[in-house]
């Protein structure tokens, strides 16, 4: 069963803890993205691979961090530096950059 | 820089209406143009995927069209059901300047079809 898994999905955390977001595909596709989505303001490019050991930075990298040490995997690290970290992040994947994207499931981290 | 704006930004209809959903574009330098759907706190799922040579594409009671010289897209559901509610959102993968590569959402629509 193909596909795109988050974990959590739901993330509690302190202000100024560092926590790391779960993204894993079996879809053999190269390229990975990390979004952000606040209420009202449309999804917002965090982070972006197109392959493995390579990553860009997006729209709005300020305050996360990522890693593509594995095809499968693209985890993001929300650092104490964001200023707003409590929003949905999902993530998502595609054949190659410019092809379609495949969304998961979304993980709700909650910083208080 | 792409703006994708979505209008409206909600949307209440009764049962059995046909509607459309409106996305319109800033940059005509796009790939392609996706409609999602997003269950509140889910992620997205593809409905409809428009190549930039294509003028529209179809699937089941969904029809989306494409204007890319005029910056539009319509989303089309016919025979509206309670189980279309949701959000939906558009995006274009954008083909040239800054944005090269990388989709670009709207802010969505909240459609509520109500019994």
């Amino acid at each position: 069963d193909g596909g795109i898994t988050q974990s959590p999905k739901y993330l509690f955390r302190k202000e100024g803890q560092n926590v790391t977001l779960s993204c894993e595909q079996n879809l053999n596709h190269d390229a990975m993205y990390w979004y952000r989505q606040d209420p009202g303001q449309g999804l917002r490019l965090i982070y972006y691979s197109q392959i493995v050991n390579d990553f860009q930075k997006g729209d709005i990298a300020e305050g996360y961090s990522v890693s593509r040490e594995k095809k499968e995997s693209f985890p993001l690290t929300v650092t104490s530096a964001q200023k707003n970290p409590t929003a949905f992040y999902l993530c998502a994947s595609s054949m190659v950059q410019g092809y379609e994207q495949y969304f998961g499931p979304g993980t709700r981290l909650t910083v208080t | 820089k792409q703006e994708v704006t979505q209008i409206p930004a909600a949307l209440s209809v009764p049962e059995g209406e046909n509607l459309v959903l409106n996305c319109s574009f800033t940059d005509s330098a796009i790939y392609n143009l996706q409609w999602f759907r997003q269950d509140p706190g889910k992620g997205l799922t593809s409905l409809l995927l428009i190549q930039s040579s294509q003028r529209e594409q179809t699937s089941g009671r969904l029809n989306a069209s494409l204007d890319k010289s005029s910056g539009r897209s319509t989303l089309y559901i016919a025979a509206s059901q309670p189980g279309d509610s949701a959000t939906y959102l558009c995006a274009v993968l954008n083909a040239g300047g800054t944005s090269y590569g990388k989709l670009t959402f709207g802010q969505g629509t909240i459609l509520t079809v109500h019994p």
